[in-house]
Parts: structure tokens; sequence; C-alpha cells
């Protein structure tokens, strides 16, 4: 079967780093994406990795390493509305449908 | 430019009946995708068209679901008899690349 396991929920304050890790195991593998999703509405595309290594994008970076199926989301300089669930998301061909991790809830306090 | 849009956003149906979903995809993507996120759970491929061909559609449930993709515009997903556990949120997306995919808002459908 497919699966993609990431934690359920993680917390923090404001202005801290928070990591998100995503750990895959898929019959083929092509690339890793990560989506947003605030509230219920539409999941939004954040990053994609296919080949090892960071890719950074302002405040969130997405790393990836195809021989440990593994990946992370990192997010710096948290802002309340960081505040939302996060995906995880694989390819497992070129041209091929997503499949989802459960999603992580990130809840910033100040 | 517009994004994904779909109708309605809310459905509450009983058991047995029929409904169907909207989805209009960004002008010029070719591909399509309907998804399903159930309560609590993860979001879930339900099929995915490259224009109005369907490509991929192992993950439709069972034969009561039937997506439809009128001259690559337009898609339509009609459930019919509706059945409770088809209750959750059903999301299309569409792309011109197969990671960045643009979502809709979601048709949140109650099966009683």
């Amino acid at each position: 079967g497919q699966s993609l396991e990431q934690p359920s929920e993680v917390t923090a304050v404001e202005g801290a780093i928070v990591q998100i890790n995503c750990t895959y195991q898929t019959s083929g593998f092509y690339g890793l994406s990560w989506y947003q999703q605030h509230d219920g509405g539409a999941p939004t595309f954040l990053s994609y990795n296919a080949l090892d290594g960071l890719e950074e994008t302002g405040r969130f970076s997405s790393f990836l390493s195809r021989s440990d199926s593994y990946g992370y989301l990192l997010l710096q300089e948290l802002q309340m509305k960081d505040s939302a669930s996060y995906f995880c998301a694989v390819n497992r061909q070129a041209g091929t449908a997503l499949i989802f991790g459960k999603g992580t809830t990130l809840s910033v306090s100040s | 430019e517009a994004g994904v849009t779909q109708f309605p956003s809310h459905s509450v149906i009983e058991k047995g009946q029929t409904v169907t979903l909207r989805c209009d995809p960004i002008s010029g993507h070719d591909n399509l995708y309907w998804y399903r996120r159930v309560m609590g759970k993860e979001i879930k491929f339900l099929l995915h068209f490259v224009k109005e061909s369907k490509q991929d559609e192992s993950g439709m449930p069972n034969n009561r679901f039937l997506a439809e993709r009128t001259g690559g515009t337009y898609s339509t997903l009609k459930v019919q008899p509706a059945e409770l556990e088809d209750s959750g949120v059903y999301f299309c997306a569409s792309s011109t690349t197969w990671y960045e995919q643009y979502f809709g808002p979601g048709t949140r459908l109650t099966v009683t």
C-alpha cells in the first residue's frame, strides 16, 4: 500500500522555527510536494522537491532525502497566519495524481 | 486569473438520492483532478482527466460515482445513489504541471 506519515499536531510561538517531517512508503516515487490548508479551505501549493536537498521559498523551505524516503517542511519566523494544516504529498510517477498524508495541524500562539 | 471554482459549496441529501458536483478549472489547464477528504482522514485521489480523457480513475470507490469532463473544460462528478459513507469534502484541482495543483474550495457533501 501507499503511506505517508507526518505528525498530527505541532505547536509553536510567533517568531519561532518549526519543522514538519514526512516519511513515505510508496510504490514508486517521483517527487514530494507540500500544501497548506486554512480552516477547511482550498489546499494551496507551497513547494516541491524532486531531487535531494533543500528548496527555499521565502520563510518556507522544504527538504528531501530520497534514500531515506524522508522530507520536511521548515517554517521560519512563524506568524499567527501560519496556523493551518500542512500536507505532504507524493507523485509516484510523472503526470500522476498526488497521494496525501493525513496532515499536520500547526498552531501558532503569541 | 480566476481560480478553480466548485458548485455547490454545500449539499445535504438523503441516502439513495443523486447529487452532481461541478468543477470549473483554471482556463488552459489540461489536467483536472478530483479528490475527497472524509472527516479526519487524508485527502484521497478519485480520478484524473487530461483534457476530456480519463487518465486515471483508479481512486473511484465504486460504480456509483461517475465523472465527466465536457470538451476538456468543466467537469461533473455524479454520485448515484448516495450512501452515508460518501459524506465528505470533494475537492477539484487543475494544473499544467502534475505537482503544482490549484485546488478549488471544495464541496461539502452530507448524506443523511
